[in-house]
C-alpha cells in the first residue's frame, strides 16, 4: 500500500531534550516536505527536499532541521525544543513536476513541556 | 503572503444540501489543488485544477477557477454525514517563471459539518 509513514505519532517532552521524527514514504517520491498546522495558521512549510542530498527552507524553519540522504526518508530533528514548537507536524511526499499531488502522513502531534 | 484564503472558515449543512466552499489568493499560479482533512488525519488530495482550465469534476465534486478574481470554488453535491470535514485549498505558485520549485501554499480550511 502507498504510503507516508510517521513515528512517533504522539509525543510529549520537555525544553531541550533533543527529538527527531521519521518520515518515510514507499511511493519513491523525489520530493518531500514538512509541514506544522496550528489553529488558525493553517498548514506552514517547515523545510523540503526536491531529491537526496537537496533540502531548503521553508516559511517557519527556525528550531528544525532536515537531512535527505535516502530517497525514501526525511527526518525532521529539533535539536533543543522549545513550547512554541508544540504543534502537529506532516510529512507529505509527492512525485516532480508540475501538477502532482502531495500524499501526506498521518501527523505527528508534539507536546513540548 | 501567499497563502490561499478559504471561505468560509465553518459551514453546517444537512445531508443531501450541496456545500460550496471558496478560495481566494493573491499570487498568479499553476496550479490549484483543494483537500481534505478528516479530524486527527493527514490531508488527502481531491482534486487539481490547472490554471489554463475553468472547471473540472469528479465524482459528487466540482472545482471552478476564476484567474481574473484569483479565485476558485468547490461545490459538493449531494452532501453525506461521512464528508464532514475540514477543506483545504492550496497553490501551487508562480512568480512568472513557472512553479516555485513545486511548494504548495495552504489556507487556513473550511470544517464543514453534515448532520444526518
Amino acid at each position: 500500500e502507498a504510503q507516508v509513514t510517521q513515528n512517533p505519532r504522539y509525543l510529549i517532552t520537555v525544553t531541550g531534550k533533543k527529538l527527531t521524527v521519521t518520515c518515510s514514504q514507499n511511493m519513491n517520491h523525489e520530493y518531500m516536505s514538512w509541514y506544522r498546522q496550528d489553529p488558525g495558521l493553517g498548514l506552514r512549510q517547515i523545510y523540503y527536499s526536491m531529491n537526496v542530498e537537496v533540502t531548503d527552507k521553508g516559511d517557519v524553519p527556525e528550531g528544525y532541521k532536515v537531512s535527505r540522504k535516502e530517497k525514501r526518508n526525511f527526518p525532521l530533528i529539533l535539536e533543543s525544543p522549545s513550547p512554541n514548537q508544540t504543534s502537529l507536524y506532516f510529512c507529505a511526499s509527492r512525485y516532480s513536476g508540475e501538477g502532482q499531488p502531495q500524499h501526506f502522513g498521518d501527523g505527528t502531534r508534539l507536546s513540548i513541556l | 503572503s501567499q497563502q490561499g484564503e478559504e471561505d468560509p472558515q465553518a459551514l453546517s449543512i444537512q445531508e443531501g444540501e450541496n456545500a460550496t466552499m471558496n478560495c481566494s489568493y493573491k499570487t498568479s499560479i499553476n496550479n490549484l489543488q483543494w483537500y481534505r482533512q478528516n479530524s486527527g488525519r493527514g490531508l488527502v488530495h481531491l482534486i487539481l485544477i490547472r490554471s489554463n482550465e475553468r472547471e473540472k469534476h469528479s465524482g459528487r465534486l466540482r472545482v471552478t477557477l476564476d484567474t481574473s478574481k484569483k479565485s476558485s470554488s468547490l461545490l459538493i453535491t449531494a452532501s453525506r454525514a461521512a464528508d464532514t470535514a475540514s477543506y483545504f485549498c492550496a497553490t501551487d505558485a508562480s512568480f512568472g517563471r513557472g512553479s516555485t520549485l513545486g511548494r504548495l501554499y495552504f489556507g487556513r480550511g473550511t470544517q464543514l459539518t453534515v448532520w444526518p
